[in-house]
Protein backbone atom coordinates (compact mmCIF):
# COMPACT_ATOMS: atom_id res chain seq x y z
CA UNK A 1 0.00 0.00 0.00
CA UNK A 2 0.98 3.54 -0.69
CA UNK A 3 1.93 5.02 2.38
CA UNK A 4 0.82 8.44 3.51
CA UNK A 5 2.51 11.18 6.14
CA UNK A 6 1.09 13.79 7.52
CA UNK A 7 1.82 16.47 10.38
CA UNK A 8 -0.13 15.46 13.16
CA UNK A 9 -1.41 18.78 13.82
CA UNK A 10 -1.45 22.08 12.44
CA UNK A 11 -3.11 25.82 13.79
CA UNK A 12 -4.08 28.49 11.33
CA UNK A 13 -5.62 31.89 11.59
CA UNK A 14 -9.33 32.70 11.30
CA UNK A 15 -9.71 34.16 7.42
CA UNK A 16 -6.34 33.06 6.12
CA UNK A 17 -5.27 30.20 3.68
CA UNK A 18 -4.41 26.83 5.68
CA UNK A 19 -1.79 24.31 3.86
CA UNK A 20 -1.82 21.34 4.98
CA UNK A 21 0.54 18.94 3.34
CA UNK A 22 1.09 15.26 2.78
CA UNK A 23 3.92 12.79 1.49
CA UNK A 24 3.00 10.28 -0.68
CA UNK A 25 7.29 8.93 -2.22
CA UNK A 26 5.70 5.36 -2.85
CA UNK A 27 2.69 6.42 -4.89
CA UNK A 28 2.11 4.55 -8.31
CA UNK A 29 1.24 6.23 -11.55
CA UNK A 30 -2.53 5.42 -11.32
CA UNK A 31 -2.83 5.94 -7.77
CA UNK A 32 -5.34 9.38 -6.90
CA UNK A 33 -4.44 11.31 -4.44
CA UNK A 34 -7.99 11.87 -2.31
CA UNK A 35 -8.61 14.45 0.96
CA UNK A 36 -10.94 13.71 3.38
CA UNK A 37 -11.97 15.42 6.38
CA UNK A 38 -13.55 14.78 9.91
CA UNK A 39 -15.53 16.93 12.03
CA UNK A 40 -16.07 16.14 15.53
CA UNK A 41 -18.82 13.08 16.11
CA UNK A 42 -19.25 13.23 12.06
CA UNK A 43 -18.25 10.82 9.36
CA UNK A 44 -15.71 11.62 6.99
CA UNK A 45 -16.38 14.25 4.44
CA UNK A 46 -14.92 13.88 0.76
CA UNK A 47 -13.05 17.23 0.04
CA UNK A 48 -11.32 16.51 -3.29
CA UNK A 49 -8.93 14.32 -5.51
CA UNK A 50 -6.55 14.43 -8.13
CA UNK A 51 -4.31 12.47 -10.20
CA UNK A 52 -1.49 14.42 -11.80
CA UNK A 53 -2.93 18.28 -12.19
CA UNK A 54 -4.07 20.71 -9.68
CA UNK A 55 -7.25 20.44 -8.95
CA UNK A 56 -10.26 23.23 -7.50
CA UNK A 57 -13.64 23.13 -5.97
CA UNK A 58 -16.05 25.03 -4.43
CA UNK A 59 -14.16 23.71 -1.33
CA UNK A 60 -10.53 23.43 -1.41
CA UNK A 61 -7.52 23.67 -4.14
CA UNK A 62 -5.20 20.23 -4.40
CA UNK A 63 -2.16 20.96 -5.37
CA UNK A 64 0.04 17.52 -6.59
CA UNK A 65 3.98 17.88 -7.04
CA UNK A 66 5.11 16.84 -10.73
CA UNK A 67 7.14 13.96 -9.20
CA UNK A 68 3.42 12.84 -7.66
CA UNK A 69 5.34 12.54 -4.39
CA UNK A 70 4.30 14.86 -2.45
CA UNK A 71 0.24 17.22 -2.37
CA UNK A 72 -1.00 20.11 -0.82
CA UNK A 73 -4.35 20.70 0.38
CA UNK A 74 -5.04 24.52 0.64
CA UNK A 75 -8.13 26.01 2.11
CA UNK A 76 -8.31 29.58 0.55
CA UNK A 77 -10.17 31.36 3.30
CA UNK A 78 -10.55 29.13 6.38
CA UNK A 79 -13.69 29.38 8.86
CA UNK A 80 -14.24 28.00 12.84
CA UNK A 81 -16.39 25.41 10.74
CA UNK A 82 -13.16 24.34 9.27
CA UNK A 83 -11.60 22.87 12.33
CA UNK A 84 -11.21 19.13 11.88
CA UNK A 85 -9.08 16.42 11.16
CA UNK A 86 -7.56 15.86 7.76
CA UNK A 87 -7.17 12.83 6.37
CA UNK A 88 -4.57 12.29 2.59
CA UNK A 89 -5.53 9.16 1.43
CA UNK A 90 -3.90 6.96 -1.55
CA UNK A 91 -6.44 4.94 -3.70
CA UNK A 92 -4.69 1.66 -3.65
CA UNK A 93 -5.53 -0.71 -6.89
CA UNK A 94 -5.61 -4.33 -5.43
CA UNK A 95 -7.37 -7.14 -6.72
CA UNK A 96 -8.84 -5.13 -9.48
CA UNK A 97 -10.95 -2.96 -6.67
CA UNK A 98 -9.89 -0.19 -4.47
CA UNK A 99 -9.47 0.43 -1.10
CA UNK A 100 -9.84 3.20 0.94
CA UNK A 101 -7.23 3.62 3.58
CA UNK A 102 -6.90 6.11 6.40
CA UNK A 103 -3.91 6.97 8.07
CA UNK A 104 -3.71 9.40 11.66
CA UNK A 105 -4.56 12.83 9.85
CA UNK A 106 -3.93 16.28 10.39
CA UNK A 107 -5.69 17.93 13.47
CA UNK A 108 -6.44 21.91 11.97
CA UNK A 109 -7.34 24.37 14.49
CA UNK A 110 -8.30 27.53 13.18
CA UNK A 111 -8.33 30.50 15.88
CA UNK A 112 -10.39 32.99 15.92
CA UNK B 1 -29.83 13.19 -2.47
CA UNK B 2 -30.23 10.74 0.99
CA UNK B 3 -27.12 10.13 2.68
CA UNK B 4 -25.79 6.75 3.80
CA UNK B 5 -27.79 6.02 6.98
CA UNK B 6 -27.10 4.24 9.70
CA UNK B 7 -28.48 2.68 13.29
CA UNK B 8 -28.61 2.93 15.76
CA UNK B 9 -27.10 6.17 16.43
CA UNK B 10 -25.39 4.88 19.72
CA UNK B 11 -25.23 1.41 21.92
CA UNK B 12 -24.25 0.41 25.39
CA UNK B 13 -23.56 -3.27 25.72
CA UNK B 14 -21.81 -5.49 28.53
CA UNK B 15 -18.85 -7.29 27.12
CA UNK B 16 -19.57 -10.96 25.94
CA UNK B 17 -23.32 -9.26 24.85
CA UNK B 18 -23.93 -9.14 21.22
CA UNK B 19 -24.92 -6.21 18.59
CA UNK B 20 -25.64 -5.29 15.43
CA UNK B 21 -25.41 -2.15 13.56
CA UNK B 22 -27.48 -1.21 10.10
CA UNK B 23 -26.76 0.54 6.99
CA UNK B 24 -28.21 2.11 4.10
CA UNK B 25 -26.11 3.13 1.66
CA UNK B 26 -26.85 5.74 -0.96
CA UNK B 27 -29.49 4.50 -3.57
CA UNK B 28 -27.53 2.74 -6.27
CA UNK B 29 -24.10 2.61 -5.10
CA UNK B 30 -22.40 -0.84 -5.40
CA UNK B 31 -19.63 -0.66 -3.03
CA UNK B 32 -19.97 -0.42 0.52
CA UNK B 33 -17.95 -0.46 3.45
CA UNK B 34 -17.21 -1.06 6.92
CA UNK B 35 -15.02 0.83 9.50
CA UNK B 36 -14.29 0.64 13.04
CA UNK B 37 -13.04 4.18 14.12
CA UNK B 38 -11.00 3.90 18.29
CA UNK B 39 -11.41 7.28 19.51
CA UNK B 40 -8.01 9.20 18.39
CA UNK B 41 -7.44 7.13 15.42
CA UNK B 42 -8.39 7.44 11.80
CA UNK B 43 -10.92 4.86 10.45
CA UNK B 44 -10.07 0.97 9.82
CA UNK B 45 -11.47 -0.06 6.84
CA UNK B 46 -13.25 -3.82 8.50
CA UNK B 47 -14.97 -5.14 5.43
CA UNK B 48 -15.76 -3.89 1.62
CA UNK B 49 -18.32 -5.13 -0.56
CA UNK B 50 -18.91 -4.65 -3.96
CA UNK B 51 -23.49 -5.45 -4.64
CA UNK B 52 -23.45 -8.51 -2.37
CA UNK B 53 -19.79 -9.63 -2.91
CA UNK B 54 -17.34 -9.72 -0.45
CA UNK B 55 -13.94 -8.00 -2.17
CA UNK B 56 -12.17 -6.97 1.80
CA UNK B 57 -12.68 -8.58 4.52
CA UNK B 58 -8.85 -9.22 5.47
CA UNK B 59 -9.11 -6.54 8.58
CA UNK B 60 -12.30 -8.34 10.14
CA UNK B 61 -11.55 -10.40 13.31
CA UNK B 62 -13.53 -13.18 11.99
CA UNK B 63 -14.14 -15.02 15.26
CA UNK B 64 -16.10 -12.24 16.44
CA UNK B 65 -17.36 -10.15 13.59
CA UNK B 66 -20.06 -10.91 10.83
CA UNK B 67 -21.21 -8.84 8.24
CA UNK B 68 -23.44 -9.56 5.23
CA UNK B 69 -25.11 -7.36 2.25
CA UNK B 70 -28.21 -8.76 1.84
CA UNK B 71 -29.46 -8.37 -2.10
CA UNK B 72 -26.46 -6.25 -2.36
CA UNK B 73 -28.38 -2.99 -0.85
CA UNK B 74 -28.55 -2.56 2.72
CA UNK B 75 -25.73 -4.44 5.32
CA UNK B 76 -25.61 -5.48 8.87
CA UNK B 77 -22.39 -6.05 11.17
CA UNK B 78 -22.16 -7.92 14.03
CA UNK B 79 -20.24 -8.63 16.87
CA UNK B 80 -20.71 -11.45 19.45
CA UNK B 81 -19.34 -11.46 21.54
CA UNK B 82 -17.96 -8.48 22.46
CA UNK B 83 -14.94 -7.15 24.05
CA UNK B 84 -13.49 -4.06 25.79
CA UNK B 85 -11.62 -3.14 23.09
CA UNK B 86 -14.77 -3.38 20.13
CA UNK B 87 -15.67 0.04 21.93
CA UNK B 88 -15.51 2.51 18.49
CA UNK B 89 -17.35 4.01 16.45
CA UNK B 90 -18.30 2.53 13.33
CA UNK B 91 -18.94 3.99 10.17
CA UNK B 92 -20.52 2.81 7.00
CA UNK B 93 -19.65 4.30 3.44
CA UNK B 94 -20.80 3.98 0.07
CA UNK B 95 -19.43 4.83 -3.47
CA UNK B 96 -21.05 4.54 -6.83
CA UNK B 97 -18.03 1.92 -7.98
CA UNK B 98 -14.95 0.81 -6.83
CA UNK B 99 -13.23 3.02 -9.41
CA UNK B 100 -10.01 4.83 -8.71
CA UNK B 101 -12.02 8.18 -9.44
CA UNK B 102 -14.86 7.42 -7.21
CA UNK B 103 -15.53 8.88 -3.65
CA UNK B 104 -16.90 7.01 -0.87
CA UNK B 105 -19.69 9.13 0.81
CA UNK B 106 -19.58 8.46 5.12
CA UNK B 107 -22.57 7.83 7.58
CA UNK B 108 -22.83 9.35 10.74
CA UNK B 109 -21.76 6.15 12.45
CA UNK B 110 -23.13 4.37 15.18
CA UNK B 111 -20.63 4.78 18.66
CA UNK B 112 -20.34 1.48 20.83
CA UNK B 113 -19.61 1.47 24.11
CA UNK B 114 -18.62 -1.65 25.71
CA UNK B 115 -18.54 -2.00 29.35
Amino acid sequence: DAKTTQPPSMDCAEGRAANLPCNHSTISGNEYVYWYRQIHSQGPQYIIHGLKNNETNEMASLIITEDRKSSTLILPHATLRDTAVYYCIVRVASGGYQKVTFGTGTKLQVIP
Amino acid sequence: EAGVAQSPRYKIIEKRQSVAFWCNPISGHATLYWYQQILGQGPKLLIQFQNNGVVDDSQLPKDRFSAERLKGVDSTLKIQPAKLEDSAVYLCASSLRTGEDTEAFFGQGTRLTVV
